[in-house]
């Protein structure tokens, strides 16, 4: 059963618009959530991320929201850029970093000029 | 360059053939590991090396078969495997294996055949 879900496999957003990914999650005990962003034929960088004591985390145009009640969280780029169009992968973490990251199947954003 | 490089980039292989994948850091992190990107899958968490030891492993087939020489390589050998085992297979390394921020390589594309 799949811990971390990202429901919309692909998403396609103008130019200049927000573009909103989002994760859901069933284990309560995660304690950490990341996302990742892969273009072809590249590993996974790192994104941006958020602790749960937090329920939000900014870095330039990429803002992470975490709700903790509805096991949910969701990245929005704004404004969006067409070198945003990439594979996002939401992960998350329990106990403090002591339990390998968990990745979701991941969500291919195309930004449209 | 990400710090992290997996070798070959692509490998088509028989059923029967042995082969090994190649991963090395030189970033100075503890933790390497290797994770399974299937189509239309989450990535699967396969083996995690703390330290040059094994500390997971995640009902991986016996037909993997992980090696962590010392902190810097690790290796995924393969024999024997199935047509099903074709996915992109990414190492990956941490400061720690508590640490979140994972460097990826850029993967290895495997096909059997």
């Amino acid at each position: 059963d799949q811990q971390v879900k990202q429901n919309s496999p692909s998403l396609s957003v103008q130019e200049g618009r927000i573009s909103i990914l989002n994760c859901d999650y069933t284990n309560s005990m995660f304690d950490y959530f990341l996302w990742y962003k892969k273009y072809p034929a590249e590993g996974p960088t790192f994104l941006i991320s958020i602790s749960s004591i937090k329920d939000k985390n900014e870095d330039g145009r990429f803002t992470v929201f975490l709700n903790k009640s509805a096991k949910h969280l969701s990245l929005h780029i704004v404004p969006s850029q067409p070198g945003d169009s990439a594979v996002y992968f939401c992960a998350a973490s329990a106990g403090s970093g002591n339990t390998p990251l968990v990745f979701g199947k991941g969500t291919r954003l195309s930004v449209i000029a | 360059e990400t710090g992290v490089t997996q070798t070959p980039r692509h490998l088509v292989m028989g059923m029967t053939n042995k082969k090994s994948l190649k991963c090395e850091q030189h970033l100075g992190h503890n933790a390497m590991y290797w994770y399974k990107q299937s189509a239309k899958k989450p990535l699967e968490l396969m083996f995690v090396y703390s330290l040059e030891e094994r500390v997971e492993n995640n009902s991986v087939p016996s037909r993997f078969s992980p090696e962590c020489p010392n902190s810097s390589h690790l290796f995924l050998h393969l024999h024997t495997l199935q047509p099903e085992d074709s996915a992109l297979y990414l190492c990956a390394s941490s400061q720690d294996k508590g640490s979140y921020g994972y460097t990826f390589g850029s993967g290895t594309r495997l096909t059997v055949v």
